[in-house]
Protein backbone atom coordinates (compact mmCIF):
# COMPACT_ATOMS: atom_id res chain seq x y z
CA UNK A 1 0.00 0.00 0.00
CA UNK A 2 1.22 3.68 -0.70
CA UNK A 3 2.27 5.48 2.08
CA UNK A 4 2.93 9.14 2.80
CA UNK A 5 5.22 10.44 5.61
CA UNK A 6 5.42 13.79 7.06
CA UNK A 7 8.27 14.02 9.20
CA UNK A 8 7.54 17.36 10.82
CA UNK A 9 4.76 17.22 13.80
CA UNK A 10 5.13 21.07 14.28
CA UNK A 11 6.70 23.57 12.22
CA UNK A 12 6.63 27.63 13.51
CA UNK A 13 6.92 31.07 11.11
CA UNK A 14 6.82 34.23 11.62
CA UNK A 15 4.14 36.12 10.05
CA UNK A 16 5.39 37.31 7.02
CA UNK A 17 8.22 34.83 6.75
CA UNK A 18 8.30 32.14 4.52
CA UNK A 19 8.07 27.96 5.80
CA UNK A 20 8.39 24.97 4.03
CA UNK A 21 6.35 21.46 4.84
CA UNK A 22 8.01 18.42 4.13
CA UNK A 23 6.11 15.05 2.58
CA UNK A 24 7.45 12.05 1.25
CA UNK A 25 5.41 9.14 -0.30
CA UNK A 26 6.06 5.82 -1.29
CA UNK A 27 3.94 4.37 -4.81
CA UNK A 28 5.10 2.00 -7.49
CA UNK A 29 2.49 3.40 -9.56
CA UNK A 30 3.75 6.01 -12.61
CA UNK A 31 0.15 8.16 -12.61
CA UNK A 32 -1.33 9.52 -9.35
CA UNK A 33 -2.59 12.55 -7.56
CA UNK A 34 -0.71 14.89 -4.43
CA UNK A 35 -2.81 17.05 -2.24
CA UNK A 36 -1.92 19.32 0.73
CA UNK A 37 -5.16 20.10 2.77
CA UNK A 38 -5.39 22.36 5.52
CA UNK A 39 -7.50 21.80 8.61
CA UNK A 40 -7.80 25.01 11.03
CA UNK A 41 -8.93 24.84 14.22
CA UNK A 42 -12.34 25.14 12.61
CA UNK A 43 -11.65 21.63 11.77
CA UNK A 44 -12.97 21.76 7.95
CA UNK A 45 -10.48 20.49 6.14
CA UNK A 46 -9.71 22.57 3.22
CA UNK A 47 -7.93 21.52 -0.30
CA UNK A 48 -4.69 23.97 -0.92
CA UNK A 49 -3.22 22.80 -3.64
CA UNK A 50 -3.05 19.79 -6.37
CA UNK A 51 -0.17 18.06 -8.12
CA UNK A 52 -0.64 15.68 -10.98
CA UNK A 53 2.42 13.71 -11.14
CA UNK A 54 2.80 13.34 -15.08
CA UNK A 55 2.95 17.40 -14.94
CA UNK A 56 7.16 18.03 -14.23
CA UNK A 57 5.67 21.45 -13.57
CA UNK A 58 5.10 22.60 -9.97
CA UNK A 59 1.58 23.92 -9.01
CA UNK A 60 1.15 27.16 -7.27
CA UNK A 61 -1.77 28.79 -5.87
CA UNK A 62 -1.15 32.32 -4.87
CA UNK A 63 1.10 32.59 -1.84
CA UNK A 64 1.00 28.70 -2.24
CA UNK A 65 3.57 26.60 -3.88
CA UNK A 66 4.92 23.09 -4.46
CA UNK A 67 8.22 21.49 -4.65
CA UNK A 68 7.75 18.18 -6.67
CA UNK A 69 10.71 15.79 -6.82
CA UNK A 70 9.02 12.79 -8.78
CA UNK A 71 12.26 11.10 -8.83
CA UNK A 72 13.04 11.33 -4.63
CA UNK A 73 9.23 10.78 -4.15
CA UNK A 74 9.31 14.40 -2.71
CA UNK A 75 6.10 17.18 -2.57
CA UNK A 76 6.77 19.96 -0.27
CA UNK A 77 4.68 23.07 0.38
CA UNK A 78 5.80 26.24 0.33
CA UNK A 79 4.00 28.96 1.86
CA UNK A 80 4.94 32.70 1.77
CA UNK A 81 3.92 35.69 3.03
CA UNK A 82 2.92 33.98 5.76
CA UNK A 83 -0.18 35.16 7.53
CA UNK A 84 -1.81 34.69 10.63
CA UNK A 85 -5.03 32.86 9.27
CA UNK A 86 -2.31 29.96 7.64
CA UNK A 87 -2.11 28.90 11.38
CA UNK A 88 -3.47 25.14 10.69
CA UNK A 89 -2.94 21.78 10.20
CA UNK A 90 -1.27 20.58 7.12
CA UNK A 91 -2.32 17.19 5.56
CA UNK A 92 -0.27 15.69 2.73
CA UNK A 93 -2.20 13.43 0.79
CA UNK A 94 -1.87 10.54 -2.26
CA UNK A 95 -4.08 9.66 -4.51
CA UNK A 96 -4.76 7.08 -7.37
CA UNK A 97 -5.01 7.84 -10.47
CA UNK A 98 -7.59 5.01 -10.88
CA UNK A 99 -10.13 4.68 -8.20
CA UNK A 100 -10.59 6.16 -5.56
CA UNK A 101 -8.15 5.80 -2.37
CA UNK A 102 -6.64 8.37 -0.85
CA UNK A 103 -3.70 7.82 1.99
CA UNK A 104 -2.72 10.69 4.09
CA UNK A 105 0.16 12.03 6.07
CA UNK A 106 -0.20 12.08 9.88
CA UNK A 107 0.08 16.18 9.47
CA UNK A 108 2.42 19.37 10.09
CA UNK A 109 0.86 21.52 13.40
CA UNK A 110 1.99 25.27 11.54
CA UNK A 111 2.17 28.06 14.20
CA UNK A 112 2.61 31.35 12.60
CA UNK A 113 4.41 34.00 15.11
CA UNK A 114 3.04 37.44 15.44
CA UNK B 1 -22.98 25.30 -5.20
CA UNK B 2 -23.41 23.67 -1.81
CA UNK B 3 -20.64 21.93 0.10
CA UNK B 4 -20.44 18.85 2.18
CA UNK B 5 -22.95 18.98 5.24
CA UNK B 6 -22.51 16.34 7.92
CA UNK B 7 -25.46 15.59 10.81
CA UNK B 8 -24.63 16.56 13.87
CA UNK B 9 -21.87 18.36 14.24
CA UNK B 10 -21.46 17.30 17.70
CA UNK B 11 -23.27 13.82 19.20
CA UNK B 12 -23.01 12.48 23.45
CA UNK B 13 -23.46 9.26 23.46
CA UNK B 14 -23.27 6.69 26.50
CA UNK B 15 -21.16 3.43 26.23
CA UNK B 16 -23.17 0.61 24.50
CA UNK B 17 -25.70 2.81 22.56
CA UNK B 18 -25.21 3.21 18.82
CA UNK B 19 -25.10 6.18 17.21
CA UNK B 20 -25.68 7.42 13.42
CA UNK B 21 -23.98 9.93 11.58
CA UNK B 22 -25.28 11.62 8.08
CA UNK B 23 -23.55 13.26 4.98
CA UNK B 24 -24.65 14.71 1.98
CA UNK B 25 -21.88 15.30 -0.84
CA UNK B 26 -21.61 17.75 -3.16
CA UNK B 27 -24.29 17.32 -5.75
CA UNK B 28 -22.62 15.50 -8.69
CA UNK B 29 -20.25 13.61 -6.28
CA UNK B 30 -21.39 9.52 -6.42
CA UNK B 31 -18.16 8.97 -3.84
CA UNK B 32 -18.27 9.17 0.15
CA UNK B 33 -15.66 8.35 2.15
CA UNK B 34 -15.76 8.43 5.51
CA UNK B 35 -12.53 8.99 8.12
CA UNK B 36 -12.27 8.93 12.01
CA UNK B 37 -9.81 11.84 12.99
CA UNK B 38 -8.15 11.20 16.68
CA UNK B 39 -5.32 12.98 17.75
CA UNK B 40 -3.13 9.75 18.59
CA UNK B 41 -3.77 7.69 15.00
CA UNK B 42 -4.38 10.68 13.24
CA UNK B 43 -7.00 10.06 9.69
CA UNK B 44 -7.95 6.77 9.33
CA UNK B 45 -10.15 5.58 6.63
CA UNK B 46 -13.16 3.68 7.43
CA UNK B 47 -14.68 3.09 4.08
CA UNK B 48 -16.17 4.69 0.32
CA UNK B 49 -19.53 3.95 -1.10
CA UNK B 50 -19.52 5.24 -4.49
CA UNK B 51 -23.21 4.64 -6.22
CA UNK B 52 -24.44 2.55 -3.20
CA UNK B 53 -22.00 -0.08 -2.77
CA UNK B 54 -19.20 -0.22 -0.60
CA UNK B 55 -16.09 0.27 -2.69
CA UNK B 56 -13.06 0.49 -0.38
CA UNK B 57 -13.23 -0.70 3.49
CA UNK B 58 -10.31 0.32 6.11
CA UNK B 59 -9.55 -1.81 8.85
CA UNK B 60 -12.11 -1.07 11.76
CA UNK B 61 -14.57 -3.63 13.34
CA UNK B 62 -17.37 -4.58 12.21
CA UNK B 63 -19.59 -2.46 14.43
CA UNK B 64 -18.68 0.29 11.91
CA UNK B 65 -21.22 0.03 9.21
CA UNK B 66 -22.31 2.81 6.56
CA UNK B 67 -24.24 2.83 3.18
CA UNK B 68 -25.19 5.22 0.63
CA UNK B 69 -28.78 5.70 -0.88
CA UNK B 70 -29.41 6.51 -4.30
CA UNK B 71 -29.24 10.05 -4.03
CA UNK B 72 -25.46 9.51 -3.08
CA UNK B 73 -26.65 10.71 0.65
CA UNK B 74 -24.28 8.23 3.10
CA UNK B 75 -24.75 7.29 7.10
CA UNK B 76 -21.99 5.81 8.74
CA UNK B 77 -23.41 3.34 11.80
CA UNK B 78 -21.15 2.51 15.08
CA UNK B 79 -22.85 0.26 17.37
CA UNK B 80 -21.94 -1.01 20.91
CA UNK B 81 -20.04 2.23 21.20
CA UNK B 82 -16.37 1.91 23.14
CA UNK B 83 -14.60 4.95 24.79
CA UNK B 84 -12.01 4.86 21.85
CA UNK B 85 -14.60 5.68 19.34
CA UNK B 86 -14.80 9.05 20.46
CA UNK B 87 -13.06 10.90 17.47
CA UNK B 88 -13.76 13.17 14.86
CA UNK B 89 -15.73 11.92 12.15
CA UNK B 90 -14.86 13.02 8.67
CA UNK B 91 -17.10 12.86 5.79
CA UNK B 92 -15.60 13.51 2.02
CA UNK B 93 -17.26 13.32 -1.34
CA UNK B 94 -15.34 13.47 -4.99
CA UNK B 95 -16.45 12.62 -8.28
CA UNK B 96 -15.34 8.68 -7.70
CA UNK B 97 -14.84 8.30 -11.37
CA UNK B 98 -11.90 5.56 -12.07
CA UNK B 99 -11.19 7.17 -15.05
CA UNK B 100 -10.18 10.98 -15.78
CA UNK B 101 -8.81 13.53 -13.50
CA UNK B 102 -8.61 12.97 -9.53
CA UNK B 103 -9.83 16.59 -8.21
CA UNK B 104 -9.42 15.14 -4.54
CA UNK B 105 -11.81 15.27 -2.46
CA UNK B 106 -14.22 17.66 -0.68
CA UNK B 107 -14.59 17.47 3.27
CA UNK B 108 -17.38 18.65 5.25
CA UNK B 109 -17.21 20.16 8.68
CA UNK B 110 -16.95 16.66 10.61
CA UNK B 111 -19.24 15.11 13.89
CA UNK B 112 -17.23 14.93 16.79
CA UNK B 113 -18.75 12.02 18.75
CA UNK B 114 -18.05 11.80 22.86
CA UNK B 115 -18.48 8.55 24.12
CA UNK B 116 -18.90 8.61 27.89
Amino acid sequence: AQTVTQSQPEMSVQEAETVTLSCTYDTSESDYYLFWYKQPPSRQMILVIRQEAYKQQNATENRFSVNFQKAAKSFSLKISDSQLGDAAMYFCAYGEDTGNQFYFGTGTSLTVIP
Amino acid sequence: KAGVTQTPRYLIKTRGQQVTLSCSPISGHRSVSWYQQTPGQGLQFLFEYFSETQRNKGNFPGRFSGRQFSNSRSEMNVSTLELGDSALYLCASSRGLRTGTNYGYTFGSGTRLTVV
